[in-house]
C-alpha cells in the first residue's frame, strides 16, 4: 500500500478480555516499530522489528503485551488480559531498513479504550 | 539510553507570529533529528529534520537548528498559519537504531 496501515482505527474492551492490532507496513520496508501514546505523554518505545532479527522488546510494559511479525511484513500487537492504564493510541511505523537517519512513516493508529 | 526533553508541552501564538519549541537530547552518539507533526486523529508525520554534520536547515516557514556542544535543538516556526496548530515531536537517533520522542508540544494558532 502507500502507506502504514493500522487496524482497527477504535477499539473498545472490557477489562480483562484480550485485543489484537494489526499494523501493515510500507512495502519493501524491513524496519517495523510500535509505539504507546497515552494522552498527554510522547510516543513511549514498546517493540522494534528489523528484518529477520530478533525484535528488540525492551519497552514492552509487562508480560501481558507481546507481537509478532510473520513474514517479514504484518505485525500484529497482543494485549492481554487488558487494564484500564492501557488505554492509548498504538501507533506502528515502518522504515527502510532501520538505519538511523531514515524517516520512520507512522500509520494513524488504534485507539484503544478498556472499560 | 537516549532521553530527550522538550519544551513547552504547550503553546499558544496569534496568527503571523513565530513559534519556538526547544529539545535536549543526552546521548552524544545521536546524530539524527527529525521533527514530526501530528493532527488530530493522525498518525505524525515528518516536517523537517536535520543530521549533525550541520547547523541549521530551513524550509520555507520552519526551520531547525542543532548545537551539538550543548546537546539542543530546536524548531522555528515564522508567520505561523492556523493550519499549523497540531502536537510537534522532537525526536532524536543514531547512538541506538530505535528513536526516542520527546513528550510533545501542543501548538495553538489563534485565527
Amino acid at each position: 500500500g502507500a502507506g502504514v496501515s493500522q487496524s482497527p482505527s477504535n477499539k473498545v474492551t472490557e477489562k480483562g478480555k484480550d485485543v489484537e492490532l494489526r499494523c501493515d507496513p510500507i512495502s519493501g520496508h524491513t524496519a517495523l516499530y510500535w509505539y504507546r501514546q497515552s494522552l498527554g505523554q510522547g510516543l513511549e518505545f514498546l517493540i522494534y522489528f528489523q528484518g529477520n532479527s530478533a525484535p528488540d522488546k525492551s519497552g514492552l510494559p509487562s508480560d501481558r503485551f507481546s507481537a509478532e511479525r510473520t513474514g517479514g511484513s504484518v505485525s500484529t500487537l497482543t494485549i492481554q488480559r487488558t487494564q484500564q492504564e492501557d488505554s492509548a493510541v498504538y501507533l506502528c511505523a515502518s522504515s527502510l531498513d532501520g538505519r538511523p537517519g531514515q524517516e520512520a512513516f507512522f500509520g494513524q493508529g488504534t485507539r484503544l479504550t478498556v472499560v | 539510553g537516549e532521553n530527550v526533553e522538550q519544551h513547552p508541552s504547550t503553546l499558544s501564538v496569534q496568527e503571523g507570529d513565530s513559534a519556538v519549541i526547544k529539545c535536549t537530547y543526552s546521548d552524544s552518539a545521536s546524530n539524527y533529528f527529525p521533527w514530526y507533526k501530528q493532527e488530530l486523529g493522525k498518525g505524525p508525520q515528518l516536517i523537517i529534520d536535520i543530521r549533525s554534520n550541520v547547523g541549521e536547515k530551513k524550509d520555507q516557514r520552519i526551520a531547525v537548528t542543532l548545537n551539538k556542544t550543548a546537546k539542543h535543538f530546536s524548531l522555528h516556526i515564522t508567520e505561523t498559519q492556523p493550519e499549523d496548530s497540531a502536537v510537534y515531536f522532537c525526536a532524536a537517533s543514531g547512538g541506538s537504531y530505535i528513536p526516542t520522542f520527546g513528550r510533545g508540544t501542543s501548538l495553538i494558532v489563534h485565527p
